[in-house]
């Protein structure tokens, strides 16, 4: 059984440009997490999807950042117009159920660098 | 605000010790507790968890001390090898009504041989 996959693993993108951050879910997981972690730092939270569904979107920045978890295919982290502060580890979560944080497996991140 | 304050930032301990990572928290409403362990590269993985019904969890050298009262909760290490050597973070979530786990800033320990 496949663990949460993200990719890709490391994304180069100069300022103005978009990065796009895929994460593909354990088999049978519903639900998705996006999680950014700055370097020395924890991570925090940043999004919650069901299929087709944004549930939780505290975390996210008000502008630039947009996530989805379509039907078909993997959820995206949609990040517009990159800046240097953008420069982050970010890692998805997938659980079999949602609520607080119980069982939750991560994936390898993925380490986005805006030059 | 950070939620959940975790230190040290880093530990140095032979092989053989036991390193103690400390968190606190302020929300009373938290009553689920994981601390998850996250090597060079990789995403964290879940490593050991408690509620506050209980005041100490321990799964093999793993062991989660939890103080209700003072909102403390530590990891103890027993036996520490090179191997774990990895970063720590502790976490802490509510059940019911929010959907996201706080985690601590984490705890960079080197276990020397």
């Amino acid at each position: 059984n496949a663990g949460v996959m993200q990719n890709p693993r490391h994304l180069v993108r100069r300022r103005g440009q978009e990065a796009r951050l895929r994460c593909s879910p354990m088999k049978g997981h519903s639900h998705v997490y996006w999680y950014r972690q700055l370097p020395e730092e924890g991570l925090k939270f940043m999004v919650y999807l069901q299929k087709e569904n944004i549930i939780d979107e505290s975390g996210m920045p008000k502008e630039r950042f947009s996530a989805e978890f379509p039907k078909e295919g993997p959820s995206i982290l949609r990040i517009q117009q990159v800046v240097r502060g953008d420069s982050a580890a970010y890692f998805c979560a997938s659980s079999p159920s949602g609520g607080g944080g119980e069982k939750l497996f991560f994936g390898s991140g993925t380490q986005l660098s805006v030059l | 605000q950070q939620q959940v304050k975790q230190s040290p930032q880093s530990l140095i301990v032979q092989k053989g010790g036991i390193p103690i990572i400390n968190c606190a928290y302020e929300n009373t409403a938290f009553d689920y507790f994981p601390w998850y362990q996250q090597f060079p590269g990789k995403g964290p993985a879940l490593l050991i968890a408690i509620r506050p019904d209980v005041s100490e969890k321990k799964e093999g050298r793993f062991t989660i001390s939890f103080n209700k009262s003072a909102k403390q909760f530590s990891l103890h290490i027993m036996d520490s090898q090179p191997g774990d050597s990895a970063t720590y973070f502790c976490a802490a979530s509510m059940q019911t009504g929010a959907n996201n786990l706080f985690f601590g800033t984490g705890t960079r320990l080197t276990v020397i041989p």
